[in-house]
């Protein structure tokens, strides 16, 4: 079945250092893929999306490529700050699947230190 | 945004006892909700998707007569956990679905633990 794998946290980094968070998945077909990020105390939020190959999705700093032939989805920033803190969450919706149905990786927790 | 809102945002409960989970989407209409399940350092587990007006889908392996859910209106549906054990203990999330829009939004998540 669909499944999505992500690194395991915590990832720890300095303020204004590059981050990376790898995410690929497993699908039949071409699914939407999703970053969520959900802050100490809050619901998951929405960062970024993308539904099609090659897409790139960005948000407040962040990027995501849809790689169809790595089946990848890496979220990027280029200088994180310490309200990065948070655990990110990639995820896809299975182009089968027309109720907005998703599959979450396990998450990674990014702290960032000042 | 729009805001979904979930409640208790945490429970303790005894052995053997009933507990319901409140989802509301506060300020659209969700024909659509969903209902997740998260251990510990693990991923959001998907148990059900709610449909207002009709019996929720369970994915395989979730016990329908345990995790009862209910979507009587259009923005609000409610999970009861029946006859709770302590391996029912988890952090259970809801997300609704825009009907317009097919956009997700998530609750904060309730945070259930079973003496």
């Amino acid at each position: 079945g669909d499944s999505v794998t992500q690194m395991e946290g915590p990832v720890t980094l300095s303020e204004e250092a590059f981050l990376t968070i790898n995410c690929t998945y497993t699908a039949t077909g071409y699914p939407s893929l999703f970053w969520y990020v959900q802050y100490p105390g809050e619901g998951l939020q929405l960062l970024l999306k993308a539904t099609k190959a090659d897409d790139k999705g960005s948000n407040k700093g962040f990027e995501a490529t849809y790689r169809k032939e790595t089946t990848s989805f890496h979220l990027e920033k280029g200088s994180v700050q310490v309200s990065d803190s948070a655990v990110y969450f990639c995820a896809l919706s299975a182009i089968s699947s027309n109720t907005g149905k998703l599959i979450f990786g396990q998450g990674t927790t990014l702290q960032v230190k000042p | 945004g729009a805001v979904v809102s979930q409640h208790p945002s945490w429970v303790i409960c005894k052995s053997g006892t009933s507990v319901k989970i409140e989802c509301r989407s506060l300020d659209f209409q969700a024909t659509t909700m969903f209902w997740y399940r998260q251990f510990p350092k693990q991923s959001l587990m998907l148990m059900a998707t709610s449909n207002e007006g009709s019996k929720a889908t369970y994915e395989q392996g979730v016990e329908k007569d345990k995790f009862l859910i209910n979507h009587a209106s259009l923005t609000l549906s409610t999970l009861t956990v029946t006859s709770a054990h302590p391996e029912d203990s988890s952090f259970y999330i809801c997300s609704a679905r825009v009907s317009n829009t097919g956009e997700l939004f998530f609750g904060e998540g309730s945070r259930l633990t079973v003496l």
